[in-house]
């Protein structure tokens, strides 16, 4: 069974205090590991897809990278519009998704 | 491009009444999609692949003559809870993969969510 663990549950900052997520994983056939950013009350919205170890990936303040074990997702110097709930998924081959429980980030002004 | 919209994005309902969510593509025809269900401060849990024009595909433990999916055509699925009743209430999200011209759109793009609440 593929299962995806995220840490820390829960991450508060200071503006531009710079950080990073944890994502590790077990998956059979890791067709391809994906972020997304989900606000209150709204559907996850897509970040970065990643497929093989040594990939990397960035976007604005964020930037993701990927071992053979596990993923990072890396803020630097966070915003208060950064504050989010961050969420990893594995795809295995038959494209189903298998999402960790999240980490949700508080960016303090 | 990959826009994916729910509707309604809220509703409330009574308890054995029907409720029908539509999800649809805007910008690509989504060949597979999924349907989700996610509770307060909890993580998405699959309920449900559909194919195109097949039979969906439901998750251990989740009711298919509860929970009907229709993928009638490539840019709307929906979802129709069944008698709902209180326990069902719980934010239900759409996720749709599929193709824009000849670009495979591998990602899975979500909704926005539909808030179900059974009174």
């Amino acid at each position: 069974e593929d299962q995806v663990t995220q840490s820390p549950e829960a991450l508060r900052l200071q503006e531009g205090e710079s950080s990073s997520l944890n994502c590790s994983y077990t998956v059979s056939g890791l067709r391809g590991l994906f972020w997304y950013r989900q606000d209150p009350g709204k559907g996850p919205e897509f970040l970065f897809t990643l497929y093989s170890a040594g990939e990397e990936k960035e976007k604005e303040r964020l930037k993701a990278t990927l071992t053979k074990k596990e993923s990072f997702l890396h803020i630097t110097a966070p915003k208060p519009e950064d504050s989010a709930t961050y969420l990893c998924a594995v795809q295995a081959y038959d494209y189903k998704l298998s999402f960790g429980a999240g980490t949700t980030v508080t960016v303090r002004a | 491009g990959a826009v994916v919209s729910q509707h309604p994005s809220w509703v409330i309902c009574k308890s054995g009444t029907s409720v029908k969510i539509e999800c649809r593509s805007l910008d690509f025809q989504a060949t597979t999609m999924f349907w989700y269900r996610q509770f307060p401060k909890q993580s998405l849990m699959l309920m449900a692949t559909s194919n195109e024009g097949s039979k969906a595909t439901y998750e251990q433990g989740v009711e298919k003559d509860k929970f009907l999916i229709n993928h009638a055509s490539l840019t709307l699925s929906t979802l129709t809870v069944t008698s709902a009743h209180p326990e069902d209430s719980s934010f239900y999200i759409c996720s749709a993969r599929g193709t824009s011209g000849r670009r495979i759109v591998d990602t899975q793009y979500f909704g926005p969510g539909t808030r179900l609440t059974v009174l």
